[in-house]
């Protein structure tokens, strides 16, 4: 089956610090996923995306994330959290179906909280 | 140029009325996206469409949803009759090209069913 977890709900972290949001993912094909960033009473809107080229992906506002296969892994990482980084980060896996049309599979979301 | 955009940001309304939300995508985008967010089941598409065609609406709850687009720059989400397991945000999103390309989600249409 193919499935994307995030690991932890909520995430709290001082402002200044680093930040880790973790994802893992379940697929029998190469996937290709993304993280996507949700601010209150706004939209989802992409931070970064991996679709099989370079393993290191780098995003809006200073964000990173590593696919990492032998762990099937794709945490997203920020060096050095900011107040406006504030909100809920969903990890996001393309799934191909038969027919090959595909989906996205959305995680059950993060939500980063950022303290002065 | 103007993202997606969705009408009523706001519904309240009780139960057995009709509910109708709008969703006008970015222009030259071929895929057009229904999503449902709560907080109990997160993020859900409820249908996709290409080129103004249903494609998958496996994800709409039940006969009382029904969805429409009618030409490549208006589509229609409609609940008849609303219950109050119904409330929820509802999302619009656009693609060019199929998912592994960028979605552009409009802000929503926050609904409340009493």
């Amino acid at each position: 089956a193919q499935s994307v977890t995030q690991l932890d709900s909520h995430v709290s972290v001082s402002e200044g610090t680093p930040v880790l949001l973790r994802c893992n993912y379940s697929s029998s094909y190469s996937p290709s996923l993304f993280w996507y960033v949700q601010h209150p009473n706004k939209g989802l809107q992409l931070l970064l995306k991996y679709t099989s080229a370079a393993t290191l992906v780098k995003g809006i506002n200073g964000f990173e994330a590593e696919f990492k296969k032998s762990e099937t892994s794709f945490h997203l990482t920020k060096p050095s959290a900011h107040m406006s980084d504030a909100a809920e980060y969903f990890c996001v896996f393309a799934s191909l179906f038969s027919g090959g049309y595909n989906k996205l599979i959305f995680g059950a979301g993060t939500r980063l909280a950022v303290h002065p | 140029d103007a993202g997606v955009i969705q009408s009523p940001r706001h519904e309240v309304t009780e139960m057995g009325q009709e509910v109708t939300l709008r969703c006008k995508p970015i222009s030259g985008h071929d895929y057009l996206f229904w999503y449902r967010q709560t907080m109990m089941r997160g993020l859900e598409l409820l249908i996709y469409f290409n080129n103004n065609v249903p494609i998958d609406d496996s994800g709409m709850p039940e006969d009382r949803f029904s969805a429409k687009m009618p030409n490549a720059s208006f589509s229609t989400l409609k609940i008849q009759p609303s219950e109050p397991r119904d409330s929820a945000v509802y999302f619009c999103a656009s693609s060019l090209g199929l998912a592994y390309r960028e979605l552009f989600f409009g802000e929503g249409s926050r609904l409340t069913v009493l």
